[in-house]
């Protein structure tokens, strides 16, 4: 099975920061990895995917990057409605694997 | 727009058999590329992928509870139904269907997902 590891595990930020994520994988999964942000009591909602790219609706303040085993999101400018907990998944093989998440909450 | 929506039951006891439904629209699971999947989300834990089944009948099962689902597909109904056998109270979770993304095995969107309870 392919791991999917986040840091940091949480993150204080505050209105109007730029926040960067990191996903690691346990071994090279090219592109293919999705983020997602889930906010309590709510269903996860996809970010990005296949590594950098914006799934329809989702705010241009939110970017993804990277390939192999590393991989970024960074949400430009934080907003209220921003703080949530963010979680990456790998699609490049079954079993598909989800990282632990990473949750921005206000400083 | 598509939606899904899980049913079934909110507390099951130990070794008895889960079923969950999920009742989606907005797409046809007999359209090439589509699938439907299940993740479940014990509280405050991470989010585990369960099973995908595709347009064309293909199933895919995490291996660590492969012996224990079931996925299957009733187009008719744009329904799609997973069993797990034998629950015991660590499968407590919140389980959720979602679309798979057209070209990718990620998944949007998700249904609200039901909060299953193993106890006796």
């Amino acid at each position: 099975d392919i791991q999917m590891t986040q840091s940091p595990s949480s993150v204080s930020a505050s209105v109007g920061d730029r926040v960067t994520i990191t996903c690691r994988a346990s071994q090279g999964i090219s592109t293919w990895l999705a983020w997602y942000q889930q906010k309590p009591g709510k269903a996860p909602k996809l970010l990005i995917y296949a590594a950098s790219s914006l799934q329809s609706g989702v705010p241009s303040r939110f970017s993804g990057s990277g390939s192999g085993t590393d991989f970024t999101l960074t949400i430009s400018s934080l907003q209220p409605e921003d703080f949530a907990t963010y979680c990456c998944q790998q699609g490049n093989s079954f079993p598909l694997t989800f990282g632990p998440g990473t949750t921005v909450d206000i400083k | 727009q598509i939606t899904l929506k899980e049913s079934g039951p909110t507390l099951v006891k130990p070794t008895q058999t889960l079923t969950l439904t999920c009742t989606f629209s907005g797409f046809s699971l007999t359209t090439n590329g589509v699938g439907v999947g299940w993740i479940r989300q014990p509280p405050g834990k991470a989010l585990e992928w369960l099973a995908l089944i595709y347009w064309d009948d293909e199933k895919r099962y995490s291996p660590s509870l492969k012996s224990r689902l079931t996925i299957t597909k009733d187009t008719s109904k744009n329904q799609v139904v997973l069993t797990m056998t034998n629950m015991d109270p660590l499968d407590t979770a919140t389980y959720f269907c979602a679309h798979r993304h057209v070209a990718y095995n990620f998944f949007d969107p998700w249904g609200q997902g039901t909060l299953v309870t193993v106890s006796s």
